[in-house]
């Protein structure tokens, strides 16, 4: 158990939609990241968030925001659904600002299908 | 665009056998992770290489980081069935940007 929770853990839902992903980071932990991952992509960085600002960002749709709260929890929310974002979504903390030998600790992911 | 392409994509082999597994750029990274994932589960951390050249050794498993720091090897020494899983390398981009290979599904046969 890496200490990071995620919910829902699968997500069903029709394209079109919108859908929001939450993510609880390890006690302590000030930085979120968020990833993709599918079958033919692989694992895309999306965004990270350190104590509530925006730090970095990846391959992130104009369709998809997120934030971080006050609690330091975090929410991926997701639009205009498509066929081609059923895919699962990783939420990871850390506890630094991120760099080159940051550790990040992933959750158990939420799937998403979009039909 | 960043990329890292790893090699092979998937490997079968028997208990006890040694594997390599490469993770390849053509892109400078200031350090290289690897992680293992299991179905079902999130990637978890093995270890991360900075310097160029640089060699790390965790129980049966070798790391490199390639001299130039564009590339990494995986060794692994006397495979186990416990050792099955999905392989990914992640390099770290100068603006705090996480790049991770295409992926090496490792399945250790009893």
């Amino acid at each position: 158990d890496s200490g990071v929770t995620q919910t829902p853990k699968h997500l069903i839902t029709a394209t079109g939609q919108r859908v929001t992903l939450r993510c609880s980071p390890r006690s302590g932990d000030l930085s979120v990241y968020w990833y993709q991952q599918s079958l033919d992509q692989g694992l895309q960085f999306l965004i990270q968030y350190y104590n509530g600002e925006e730090r970095a960002k990846g391959n992130i749709l104009e369709r998809f925001s997120a934030q971080q709260f006050p609690d330091l929890h975090s929410e991926l929310n997701l639009s205009s659904l498509e066929l081609g974002d059923s895919a699962l979504y990783f939420c990871a903390s850390s506890g630094t600002r991120g760099g080159r030998t940051d550790t990040q600790y992933f959750g158990p992911g939420t799937r998403l299908t979009v039909l | 665009t960043q990329l890292l392409e790893q090699s092979p994509q998937f490997l079968s082999i028997q208990e006890g056998e040694n594997l390599t597994v490469y993770c390849n750029s053509s892109s400078v990274f200031s350090s290289l992770q690897w992680y293992r994932q299991e179905p079902g589960e999130g990637p978890v951390l093995l270890v991360t290489v900075v310097t160029g050249g640089e060699v790390k050794k965790l129980k049966r498993l070798t790391f490199q980081f390639g001299d130039a720091r564009k590339d990494s090897s995986l060794h692994i020494t006397a495979a186990q069935p416990g050792d099955t899983g999905l392989y990914l390398c992640a390099g770290v981009a100068g603006t705090y940007k996480y790049i991770f290979g295409t992926g090496t599904r490792l399945k250790v046969l009893a």
